[in-house]
């Protein structure tokens, strides 16, 4: 079975302040890699995703994530935040078609 | 294409009264998932299905909880003598046939009082 570890439940931080989010995760079979975003009283929408090929993914507002197989992680990156990054960050895992697996999300704080 | 529309978006019921949600996936989805989300939780899956076939069930899936795909397009998920610990955002989601990645609706908010 899979199982996703997210250490910090929130991360506060500076606006312009570069930030990372932990995700490590633990499964015997290869795995495919998602980090997903909830804004408040909404659905989660797809950030990015780890399937194969450059263990360094990004995403079109400026994250990034990078697969470190060894040290069983997909840590979440953004070198200078925004307000509008306030949002709560979930780390998810998959083995193919089947049911994702989620972390218990990590709340990212953007101060002025 | 159009998201993942979810209907209501929340309701309010008393306990022991029944409810049902529905999910309308991306259309050529084949794939349509469940997930039931509580506060200061990530989702947690409770079913899947393929087409109208249901392939996977959750053991949070009580009697209490059904779910359909009739016809392989929208889903259906009811929730029978609903209970206070049934409070949570029900979340649909759907895939492509070859694609790993799911797509997820705003979600259905129930309070059970």
């Amino acid at each position: 079975a899979q199982s996703v570890t997210q250490l910090d439940s929130q991360v506060p931080v500076f606006e312009e302040a570069p930030v990372e989010l932990r995700c490590n995760y633990s499964s015997s079979v290869s795995v495919y890699l998602f980090w997903y975003v909830q804004y408040p009283n909404q659905g989660l929408q797809l950030l990015l995703k780890y399937l194969s090929g450059s263990t360094l993914v990004e995403s079109i507002n400026g994250f990034e994530a990078e697969f470190n197989k060894s040290q069983t992680s997909f840590h979440l990156r953004k070198p200078s935040v925004h307000i509008s990054d306030t949002a709560e960050y979930f780390c998810a895992v998959s083995t193919g078609f089947q049911k994702l697996v989620f972390g218990t999300g990590t709340r990212l704080l953007v101060s002025p | 294409d159009t998201g993942v529309s979810q209907d209501p978006r929340h309701k309010i019921t008393k306990r022991g009264q029944n409810v049902t949600f529905r999910c309308d996936p991306i259309s050529e989805h084949n794939r349509l998932y469940w997930y039931r989300q509580t506060l200061g939780q990530g989702p947690e899956f409770l079913t899947y299905f393929q087409n109208e076939a249901q392939l996977e069930k959750s053991r949070l899936l009580s009697d209490r909880f059904s779910a359909e795909r009739p016809k392989g397009s929208f889903s259906t998920l009811e929730i029978q003598r609903t209970e206070q610990g049934d409070s949570a955002m029900y979340l649909c989601a759907s895939s492509k046939e070859v694609g790993v990645e799911q797509y997820f609706g705003p979600g259905t908010r129930l309070t059970v009082t």
